[in-house]
């Protein structure tokens, strides 16, 4: 099956500042790939997603980009601000599998205002 | 719509107990799943069914746990006997295959404590 990486664990920013999460899977057959926010308590919440026909998607300061030939994709989060603090999951999904989703392991982010 | 509902939102049972989470499905998605989420372990898929469906229960920990669809509206997770390491969060989610992007849309949770 699909098994998906996230790195790193844990990232601390200055608010107003970058963030960037990376995430690796290992089945070049996964073609959707959607990232969450869960913050403290809450459920996790889909914040942007993209899929293998497109290398770039951009919403407001979150953008994601996919490599398929690396087989990898980014999450980047400009001018930070102190509620991006949550934790980030990355997701990807194979088609013609019963819509199974594989998650990484999440990364817990905080601005430092 | 409104979402993906759970209940209950917390529970706090003694060991021994039964245990019975509920869901339902964001009405036309055909797809549903059980997450467990807990601090060492992270998010766990622990079954899903797609047309109510179990297609894969390969996450479910022990006999203990059991999980039923029987309408495309409403799923159950039952645990009987719980145990104090049953405490997590349970996330129900669910999805329509080939609409809104195959998104899983996750409900509130149910908070179980098991002492």
């Amino acid at each position: 099956g699909e098994n998906v990486e996230q790195h790193p664990s844990t990232l601390s920013v200055q608010e107003g500042d970058s963030a960037v999460i990376k995430c690796t899977y290992s089945d070049s057959a996964s073609n959707y790939f959607p990232w969450y926010k869960q913050e403290l308590g809450k459920r996790p919440q889909l914040i942007i997603d993209i899929r293998s026909n497109v290398g770039e998607k951009k919403d407001q300061r979150i953008a994601v980009t996919l490599n398929k030939t690396a087989k990898h994709f980014s999450l980047h989060i400009t001018e930070t601000q102190p509620e991006d603090s949550a934790v980030y999951f990355c997701a990807a999904s194979i088609p013609n599998t019963g819509n199974q989703f594989y998650f990484g392991t999440g990364t817990s982010l905080t601005v430092i205002p | 719509d409104a979402g993906v509902i759970q209940s209950p939102r917390h529970e706090v049972t003694e060991m021994g107990q039964e245990v019975t989470l509920r869901c339902k499905p964001i009405s036309g998605h055909n797809s549903l799943f059980w997450y467990r989420q807990t601090m060492m372990r992270g998010l766990e898929l622990l079954i899903y069914f797609n047309n109510n469906v179990p297609i894969d229960d390969s996450g479910m920990p022990e006999d203990r746990f059991s999980a039923k669809m029987p309408n495309a509206s409403f799923s159950t997770l039952k645990i009987q006997p719980s145990e104090p390491r049953d405490s997590a969060v349970y996330f129900c989610a669910s999805s329509s295959q080939g609409k809104s992007g195959n998104t899983i849309y996750f409900g509130e949770g149910s908070w179980l404590t098991v002492v």
